[in-house]
């Protein structure tokens, strides 16, 4: 049983479209996380979340956007998407603060035509 | 700003042998300062931690070293294998709790 999960696995789209990533953690942590991986395989913060704070890394574009409908959830939208956005995005969860252990899913690899 | 250094970015050892991989944090104040294993197109996993009240850490052929003087932590490889080849990340805790990580050492092992 998959302790965090994201969907889908790849995505292909097109220089300008919309797209959105999912993210559900079943490990009962109270704190998400969304990264970003780029080909230099450096893992960049994009957000934290928890039921009491959104903390943005202030480099992260507006396009991005997170949401999380539930505290098990927490799912990436991009606007506009742009060739730069190719990367492969991690989920990732924790139970508590940035002090605690974090588990990460397997990864949405993105693609911009 | 805040900002951990890890050094090298790449790191190549024969089969057997011993490997470091060392970090420096700037914030004083960082308490927390784990250690993450990537492997070829998979997820990163945490492998080791250490809190800033204790110097070392260890679990089985890994061990975790931390100088809070220096401000700086190394992870400790022994008796390399195969199955060690990956990137490996250090980060640490900054004022508000959020992590900084490192850029990461692509780990070789040679047979």
């Amino acid at each position: 049983d998959t302790a965090v999960s994201q969907t889908p696995k790849y995505l292909v789209t097109q220089m300008g479209n919309d797209k959105s990533i999912k993210c559900e953690q079943n490990l009962g942590h109270d704190t998400m996380y969304w990264y970003k991986q780029d080909s230099k395989k450096f893992l960049k913060i994009m957000f934290s979340y928890n039921n009491k704070e959104l903390i943005i890394n202030e480099t992260v574009p507006n396009r991005f956007s997170p949401k999380s409908p539930d505290k098990a959830h927490l799912n990436l939208h991009i606007n506009s998407l742009e060739l730069g956005d190719s990367a492969v995005y991690f989920c990732a969860s924790s139970q508590g603060e940035g002090d605690q252990p974090q588990h990460f899913g397997d990864g949405t690899r993105l693609s911009i035509l | 700003g805040e900002n951990v250094e890890q050094h090298p970015s790449t790191l190549s050892v024969q089969e057997g042998d011993s490997a470091v991989i060392k970090c420096t944090y700037s914030d004083s104040a960082s308490n927390y300062f784990p250690w993450y294993k990537q492997e070829l197109g998979k997820r990163p996993q945490l492998i080791i931690d250490i809190r800033s009240n204790v110097g070392e850490k260890k679990d089985q052929r890994i061990a975790v070293t931390l100088n809070k003087t220096a401000k700086h932590f190394s992870l400790h490889i022994t008796e390399t294998q195969p199955e060690d080849s990956a990137v490996y990340f250090c980060a640490a805790t900054y004022s508000n709790y959020q992590l900084i990580w490192g850029a990461g050492t692509k780990l070789i092992i040679k047979p």
